[in-house]
């Protein structure tokens, strides 16, 4: 199976800054089928991101991703108090599908 | 407004049995794959089984193969999880999801809140 390594573990800043996330798979991903997850505590998951680099429905264009083969990265261009979250990277190219240990981001 | 809620959790012994419900709603369920996906206390997320439209066709991770199984029932919207021999492991909440399908790929797109299984004697 493919296993997904992303860091930091936790990213801690201020609002306005600039976020950068990233997602390591052990083989490439195929066809870049790679999405991520934002989940605020006690909350469900939400789909952020899908094929690297499509927002999902309603979500913000400060949130952005990238990347290719074996790394991939999701940026927050300006954070906002509300990004608080953890964020999990995602492949649904191969089975099983996997997911990252999550990356929590702090706003100070 | 897509929603889905899932019902069925609570305490159950090792080796026990739960089955987990899932209420769909706000979408045609009949024409989506449908998930589970469990979160274990603290932990990341861990993808558990997925199940075609008409329930013709089912994948599970390999640590469940045997032990539980999805199945649907689309004229009540519902989704289902028979959990059998469960384990001290199976310990997690466990997530309803929708998948989205282009054709050639899955996609969860829509989660519901979850329900807290508990494993312990």
């Amino acid at each position: 199976e493919i296993v997904l390594t992303q860091s930091p573990g936790t990213l801690s800043l201020s609002p306005g800054e600039r976020a950068t996330l990233s997602c390591r798979a052990s083989q490439s991903v195929s066809s870049s089928f790679l999405a991520w997850h934002q989940q605020k505590p006690g909350q469900a998951p939400r789909l952020l991101m899908y094929g690297t680099t499509s927002r999902a429905t309603g979500i913000p264009d400060r949130f952005s991703g990238s990347g290719s083969g074996t790394d991939f990265t999701l940026t927050v261009s300006r954070l906002e108090p509300e990004d608080s979250a953890v964020y999990y990277c995602q492949q649904y190219g191969d089975s099983p599908w996997t997911f990252g240990q999550g990356t929590k981001v702090e706003i100070k | 407004e897509v929603q889905l809620v899932e019902s069925g959790g609570g305490s159950v012994q090792p080796g026990g049995s739960l089955r987990l419900s899932c209420s769909a709603s706000g979408f045609t369920f009949s024409s989506y794959w449908m998930s589970w996906v469990r979160q274990a206390p603290g932990k990341g997320l861990e993808w558990v089984a997925n199940i075609k439209q008409d329930g013709s066709e089912k994948n599970y991770v390999d640590s469940v193969k045997g032990r539980f199984t999805i199945s649907r029932d689309n004229a009540k919207n519902s989704l289902y999880l028979q959990m059998n021999s469960l384990r001290a492991e199976d310990t997690a909440v466990y997530y309803c999801a929708r998948i989205y399908s282009s054709g050639y790929y899955h996609l969860l797109d829509y989660w519901g809140q979850g329900t807290l299984v508990t494993v312990s004697s």
